[in-house]
């Protein structure tokens, strides 16, 4: 019931698609979802988050949506850059982030 | 505004010994978080420690223990180290006890048990 199931392990990309990652929550107690994104010898770093009374939340070309009923989530990344290739974690908050085990994305030049 | 700091970058060790990590927050934050990122395994949740106390721990045994000093930086002590204790360890800090929300991370520790 701690759990966060994150969906694809990993996902190549061309320059400019939308890059979609999937995740799924049981605990309903579950209050603030966010997105870190990784690169090489870093700490993760937030990229975007929301609350579960929010459908959709969009930050320049990272969008969030979010659907309670099925306790998911997903990231989706418009017009994807090179830049972009990097793991990206879902989490959810109870005392603590319980993270997705991470989605390695590759976008193509 | 410094980040979260971590030191040392790596840390080599042979089964068995100790091993001690420390974390500074951003100023002014009092919560201290640490997980472990092994390969394969994304990132546990360790420890959360706030205004000196710990708050929570995640599901590790007690040779993983930790504390927090008055200038709210932190330790982790990992004791009888084990070979799958080899991983990347991050801290992350966060401004106010009670708020999961936003918590920075700092680059981490990579520990090698050996």
């Amino acid at each position: 019931q701690q759990q966060v199931k994150q969906s694809p392990q990993s996902l190549i990309v061309q320059k400019g698609g939308i890059s979609i990652i999937n995740c799924a929550y049981e605990n309903t107690a579950f209050d603030y979802f966010p997105w870190y994104q990784q690169f090489p010898g870093k700490g993760p770093a937030l990229l975007i988050a929301i609350r579960p009374d929010v459908s959709e939340k969009k930050e320049g070309r990272f969008t969030i949506s979010f659907n309670k009923s099925a306790k998911q989530f997903s990231l989706h990344i418009m017009d994807s850059q090179p830049g972009d290739s990097a793991t990206y974690f879902c989490a959810a908050t109870i005392q603590g982030l319980i993270f997705g085990k991470g989605t390695r994305l590759h976008i193509l030049p | 505004e410094a980040g979260v700091t971590q030191s040392p970058t790596h840390l080599i060790k042979t089964r068995g010994q100790q091993a001690t990590l420390r974390c500074s927050p951003i100023s002014g934050h009092t919560s201290v978080y640490w997980y472990q990122q092994a390969l394969g395994l994304g990132l546990q949740f360790l420890l959360w420690y706030d205004e000196g106390e710990e708050r929570n721990r995640g599901n590790f045994p007690p040779r993983f223990s930790g504390r927090q000093f008055p200038n709210y930086s932190s330790e982790l002590n990992v004791n009888a180290l084990e070979l799958e204790d080899s991983a990347l360890y991050l801290c992350a800090s966060n401004p106010s006890s009670g708020s999961y929300n936003e918590q920075f991370f700092g680059p981490g520790t990579r520990l090698t048990v050996l």
